[in-house]
Order: structure tokens, then sequence, then C-alpha cells
């Protein structure tokens, strides 16, 4: 089955520990996104590449990083700096960088503060 | 003003009912517009897209898109219990860059049996 699996469902991250969220999809999307989603708010850009080896900031990049070593994969590290990371983290994909496809998710994860 | 406006609900229909969930905005460059469908603890779901003035329809559901009024809506026909989820609105201009979207916080709707 194609789609987008994110890793692990449930992450727990003790203070000043850095954590990696896992986004893999096998629909040969060229662009992935991550966002993160808190109670009574938008989803929020974190990052997004629209092609291998390439990746933009989006409106809350503080304190996360991430990498795009090949098409399929897009993990994002919540570092020691986000003093907030609680919240659902969600990874997007879509098909094509120039074109008008919508993107599509993952089913998050769901990071707490021990 | 914020640039898409969403009652977050929660609103509340017996099974049956004809539901009607609206997002204002207030970028006139916005030519896309999504509606997603989330479920909890789920990643949101594409159920509509729709580009500039318009209807759509899909089954049950039906897209509206009244530019001119900064106005959007997802009206769901026969609605069912398995429909109480959080629906999104997304929209964005045409070919901006990343493509990023803007989104709406979503509106809870229950169907009660």
């Amino acid at each position: 089955d194609g789609g987008i699996t994110q890793s692990p469902k449930y992450l727990f991250r003790k203070e000043g520990q850095n954590v990696t969220l896992s986004c893999e999809q096998n629909l040969n999307h060229d662009a992935m996104y991550w966002y993160r989603q808190d109670p009574g708010q938008g989803l929020r850009l974190i990052y997004y590449s629209q092609i291998v080896n390439d990746f933009q900031k989006g409106d809350i990049a503080e304190g996360y990083s991430v990498s795009r070593e090949k098409k399929e994969s897009f993990p994002l590290t919540v570092t020691s700096a986000q003093k907030n990371p609680t919240a659902f983290y969600l990874c997007a994909s879509r098909m094509d960088r120039n074109s008008n496809q919508p993107q599509h998710f993952g089913d998050g994860t769901r990071l707490s503060i021990l | 003003q914020k640039e898409v406006e969403q009652d977050p609900g929660p609103l509340s229909v017996p099974e049956g009912a004809i539901v009607s969930l609206n997002c204002t905005y207030s970028n006139s460059a916005f030519q896309y517009f999504m509606w997603y469908r989330q479920y909890s603890r789920k990643g949101p779901e594409l159920l509509m897209y729709t580009y500039s003035s318009g209807n759509k329809e899909d089954g049950r559901f039906t897209a509206q898109v009244d530019k001119s009024s900064k106005y959007i809506s997802l009206f769901i026909r026969d609605s069912q219990p398995s429909d109480s989820a959080t629906y999104l609105c997304a929209m964005r201009p045409p070919r901006a860059g990343s493509y990023q979207l803007t989104f709406g916080k979503g509106t809870k709707l229950s169907v009660i049996p």
C-alpha cells in the first residue's frame, strides 16, 4: 500500500534531550513537509523540502532540524533548544514540486515531555 | 485579522442532518482550497480540493468557493456518525514557492445517532 508512515506514534522526551521523528513515504513524491499541531491552533509549518538535499525553514523552525538525504525520507529532530515541544507532529508529502497536487498527511507522532 | 478564520465549534447535529462548515479568509491571492477531515489521533485526510470559485460535489460532500466574499463552505448531506471528526480548511495562492498551505483552526463536528 502506498502511503506516508510516521514513527513512533508516541514519543517521550527528557529535558535536554534531542529526539528524532521518522517520516517515510513510498508515493514517489518530491516534496515533503513537517507541521506542528497544538490544541486550538491551526497546523504550523516547521520545515519543508521540495527536492533531495534541499530544505527550507517554515514559520516555526527554531529548535528543530531536518535532513533530506533520500527522496522517501524526511526525519525531523526536535532539539533541546525547543522549549515547548509537546505537540502532535504531522508529516505531509506532495507529488511534484511544480504541480498543483495537494498535500497528503501521515498519521502523526505525539511528543510529550517526561 | 487572521488570514483564515474558522469557527472551532463544537458543532453537534443529529444523524441525517445537513451540515455546513465554513471558513473566511483575507488574502485575495488564495486560489486553491482544500478541506481535510481529521479523526482523533490521526492525520488529516483530504476530502475536497477545488480551484478558484464554484462548486464541486463528491458523494455526500459539496465544496463551495465564493472568492468575491472570500468565503468557502463544505456541505455534508445525510450526515452519519462516522462523519464525526474535526474538519480543517486550507488554502494557498497559485504556484507560490513552497506551495505552503494556510490552515484554519478546524471545526469539531459530532453527529449524534
